[in-house]
């Protein structure tokens, strides 16, 4: 079982939104402004989208965006494309230490 | 360009021992705190363990405590996963990821901003 708590799945329709979430606990993402989100394709290795809550890597769409309220993260996907499909994780600090997500598979409908 | 490169991966016995190495390039090596993540055969990413950018502090997840060892010789511009007392739940592909400056601080802080292509590692029982 996952330190951090995602949905399974998660679709929508070329160009709508969708927001996964991610919860915790006050030792992890309530606890910390360091929470981040990675993309990651079949076959592929982890990319990350979102780190520090909301904060974007150059080369980061700004389709991708995120945040965080209590023990609870987001992330929101706007105008969605096909090769947005992919499985997402969020990732916390949790002192000394990192925890994933279960991980979320997104499907463009 | 910030390229990480595993190897080492390779069926082993339960029981059995393994040494995992990340060969860094495209950065300052010695300026980043560097991690292990691995990913069991169609299962989610866990944290495995992490280094400081020096070297002289380590951690690891409860999983694999006691068992397995990281280190780092930044003249190499390598880290590596000293892995011991295999067992079969250790089945996964392990992935080493850049750091931030420090493995976590104020300034900034996230497990990887770069990763590699990732080294499987099967365990038989």
């Amino acid at each position: 079982q996952s330190a951090l708590t995602q949905p399974p799945s998660a679709s929508g329709s070329p160009g709508q939104s969708v927001t996964i979430s991610c919860t915790g606990t006050s030792s992890d993402v309530g606890g910390y402004d360091y929470v981040s989100w990675y993309q990651q394709h079949p076959g592929k290795a982890p990319k990350l989208i979102i780190y520090e809550v909301s904060k974007r890597p150059s080369g980061v769409p700004d389709r991708f965006s995120a945040s965080k309220s209590g023990n609870t993260a987001s992330l929101t996907v706007s105008g969605l494309q096909a090769e947005d499909e992919a499985d997402y994780y969020c990732n916390s600090y949790a002192g000394s230490k990192w925890v994933f997500g279960g991980g979320t598979k997104l499907t463009v409908l | 360009e910030v390229q990480l490169v595993e190897s080492g991966g390779g069926l082993v016995q339960s029981g059995g021992s393994l040494r995992l190495s990340c060969a860094a390039s495209g950065f300052i090596f010695r300026n980043y705190a560097m991690s292990w993540v691995r990913q069991a055969p169609g299962k989610g990413l866990e944290w495995v363990s992490g280094i400081s950018a020096s070297g002289d502090i380590t951690y690891y997840a409860d999983s694999v405590k006691g068992r397995f060892t990281i280190s780092r010789d930044n003249s190499k511009n390598t880290v590596y996963l000293q892995m011991n007392s295999l067992r079969a739940e250790d089945t996964a592909i392990y992935y080493c990821a850049k750091g931030a400056r420090a493995f976590c601080s104020s300034t900034s802080c996230y497990l990887g901003d770069y990763w590699g292509q990732g080294t499987l590692v099967p365990v038989s029982s």
